[in-house]
């Protein structure tokens, strides 16, 4: 199956500073989407990007589909933004099969 | 805008008693997703619909079953419960129109099971 891994696992800001998030998956996809999980629990929908380069607000997102890898950019962090970020992607065989990564901790200093 | 409804959000159980989780998909979506998220892990995936008809299948153990209903809210029943069935459980939904690619997923914001 598919394997995604992203990095770093673990990243300290300080308010206001900027930071990349990686994702590098093993195989073609058709589906990348990039998810914010806050401290409650909830999951977010931040970007559905298989290919491309989206924009909203600080953050943006770029996936480069031949070399197989995924960036997620936050700008300004605020402390706001702390939780997990997870890249999950699937490919069509039939069916939807979803791979999560194992995420990037994010923690925001004020 | 609508959004995935799960019941409970709160769920205690005993070992070995059942456990019946509910999802309501967003409106006209026609895909749905079971997850299974144990402490500090990622969402691990369980089993999909598409159509009412059974898509993908994951992860899910024996114990456990679903099945979508023709309003095309879902249930997944799990049985036996272990220690180890303690987890947040996500149901996300999709709207897949056939053979597209495309396929953006909308989570719930899940059932939290906890097996004493």
């Amino acid at each position: 199956g598919i394997q995604v891994e992203q990095s770093p696992p673990d990243l300290i800001l300080q308010e206001g500073a900027n930071s990349t998030l990686r994702c590098n998956f093993s195989d073609s996809v058709n589906n990348l989407q990039w998810f914010h999980q806050n401290p409650w629990g909830q999951l977010i929908n931040l970007f559905y990007i298989p290919s491309g380069t989206k924009q909203n607000g600080r953050l943006s997102a770029t996936t480069v589909a031949t070399e197989r890898y995924s960036l997620l950019y936050i700008s300004s962090s605020q402390t706001t933004d702390s939780g997990v970020y997870f890249c999950a992607v699937s490919k069509e065989t039939g069916g939807f099969k979803t791979i999560f990564g194992a995420g990037t901790r994010l923690f925001v200093k004020a | 805008a609508a959004g995935v409804i799960q019941s409970p959000r709160h769920l205690i159980k005993e070992k070995r008693e059942t456990a019946t989780l509910k999802c309501y998909p967003i409106p006209r979506h026609d895909t749905v997703y079971w997850y299974q998220q144990g402490p500090g892990q990622d969402p691990q995936f369980l089993i999909s619909f598409y159509e009412k008809m059974q898509s993908d299948k994951g992860s899910i153990p024996d114990r456990f079953s679903a099945q979508q209903f023709s309003d095309y809210h879902s249930e997944l029943n799990m049985s036996s419960l272990e220690l180890g069935d303690s987890a947040l459980y996500f149901c996300a939904s999709s709207l897949r129109r056939g053979d597209r690619p495309y396929n953006e997923q909308f989570f719930g914001p899940g059932t939290r099971l906890t097996v004493l």
